[in-house]
């Protein structure tokens, strides 16, 4: 099932926040953020873990509510650089086994001078 | 340590041939995951594969479309009679172990064309 992120598009002005939110209808064991600028790969970011871990980039924090299924990605003191499209990647929580991140459709974030 | 690689970076075919897109993970890494990417789109998930297994293509047209990763070489995905919705950008991503334990690494894509 493919998480909802939102909002789906945000403009900033450099020095502004923003956060992007992710939602799940199934019980999540991981969430993870990346960042893709227009024509490139993803970057990651941020992965939070069930139970509380997380493991990812110094200047951008993120929460991660299991219960609610939900994550939040907090960009704050934005940059120029930060412009891109976020994504968050979701892990299924399963019985046993490894499965693949399911993708949201991304947060196109501009962020202007 | 190269990146993961992916090759071509452009493909064009015309309807009806055939498209093979090649991923050499990181090294070390025996996890593999392709996804496709339309424009102005997100990731959508197509398949997981570690050496030699198909863990999860619950993501794939169940026809036309296959992929491997042999015990030696490249995860190849491959698409048979092309059409023109297969145009896309594909991405190639992989990892050391299964995704919760750390980052995914991606290729910068293969961009298919279907003329």
């Amino acid at each position: 099932q493919q998480p909802v992120q939102s909002p789906q598009a945000v403009i900033l002005r450099e020095g502004e926040d923003a956060v992007i939110n992710c939602s799940s209808s199934k019980a999540l064991y991981s969430v993870h953020w990346y960042r893709q600028k227009h024509g490139e790969a993803p970057v990651f970011l941020m992965i939070l873990l069930k139970g509380g871990e997380q493991k990812g980039h110094e200047k951008i924090s993120a929460s991660f509510n299991e219960k609610k299924q939900q994550s939040s990605l907090y960009l704050t003191a934005s940059q120029l650089s930060y412009s891109g499209t976020y994504f968050c990647g979701t892990e299924r929580l399963v019985g046993s086994g490894n499965t693949p991140l399911v993708f949201g459709k991304g947060t196109r974030l501009s962020v202007i001078a | 340590n190269a990146g993961v690689m992916q090759n071509p970076r452009h493909l064009v075919r015309r309807r009806g041939q055939e498209a093979r897109l090649r991923c050499s993970p990181m090294k070390g890494h025996s996890h593999v995951y392709w996804y496709r990417q339309l424009p102005e789109e997100g990731l959508k998930f197509m398949v997981y594969l570690q050496k030699e297994n198909i863990i999860d293509e619950s993501g794939m047209p169940k026809e036309r479309f296959s992929a491997e990763f042999p015990k030696e070489g490249p995860s190849i995905l491959r698409i048979q009679q092309v059409v023109r919705g297969d145009s896309a950008a594909y991405f190639c991503a992989s990892s050391r172990q299964g995704v919760n334990t750390g980052e995914l690494f991606f290729g910068e894509g293969s961009r298919l064309t279907v003329l």
